[in-house]
């Protein structure tokens, strides 16, 4: 059975830092790993998907990288902002069974002005 | 596009009651799934739908709980009868078929059952 860890469950960082959030996952066998962003009492935003064939995606201040065979990807925020302040959930989606997503517990993220 | 349209966004009501939550996929998108997230359990996928027909329900918790997917358009949860245990975030998601293509949620429906 598919387990995905994500560590720190909060990270409280000062404007400008640039950090790291982690994820593991206990199955390698996957198809594709997104990163979410969810801000308190809303959705779920799609913020990077990486494909299993992939080694990172980027966009904008946003970095994730995925080493497969080791079950592990890093979400990098560069220049972190107030406004970055939310809930990053990582989640994988398994090839045994194309359809099922495997989401962590998430990171809360406060960036501190 | 308008992405996955949920409604309504907050609903309470009182133990014993039926509720209906319901969902919009994006258009084109041949998959359709309900998840349930509480802060213990974090995200519990409950159904997943591919082309209207429900593939996978193992996840929705008991018989109280129902889906349908009566066209591409449009999808219901129900609960019946709801219990305060219920309360919680339910989300839709939709995604078009292929194992490259991320999903894409709801905003949601916060459920309070009193």
């Amino acid at each position: 059975k598919q387990e995905v860890t994500q560590i720190p469950a909060a990270l409280s960082v000062p404007e400008g830092e640039n950090l790291v959030l982690n994820c593991s996952f206990t199955d390698s066998a996957i198809y594709n790993l997104q990163w979410f962003r969810q801000d308190p009492g809303k959705g779920l935003t799609s913020l990077l998907l990486i494909q299993s064939s992939q080694r990172e995606q980027t966009s904008g201040r946003l970095n994730a990288s995925l080493d497969k065979s080791s079950g592990r990807s890093t979400l990098y925020i560069a220049a972190s902002q107030p406004g970055d302040s939310a809930t990053y959930l990582c989640a994988v989606r398994p090839s045994g069974s194309n359809y099922k997503l495997t989401f962590g517990k998430g990171t809360l993220l406060t960036v501190n002005p | 596009d308008a992405g996955v349209i949920q409604s309504p966004r907050h609903e309470v009501t009182e133990m014993g009651q039926e509720v209906t939550l319901r969902c919009k996929p994006i258009s084109g998108h041949n998959s359709l799934f309900w998840y349930r997230q509480t802060m213990m359990r974090g995200l519990e996928l409950l159904i997943y739908f591919n082309n209207n027909v429900p593939i996978d329900d193992s996840g929705m918790p008991e018989d109280r709980f129902s889906a349908k997917m009566p066209n591409a358009s449009f999808s219901t949860l129900k609960i019946q009868p709801s219990e305060p245990r219920d309360s919680a975030v339910y989300f839709c998601a939709s995604s078009p078929d292929g194992s490259n293509h991320g999903y894409t949620f709801g905003s949601g429906t916060r459920l309070t059952v009193v």
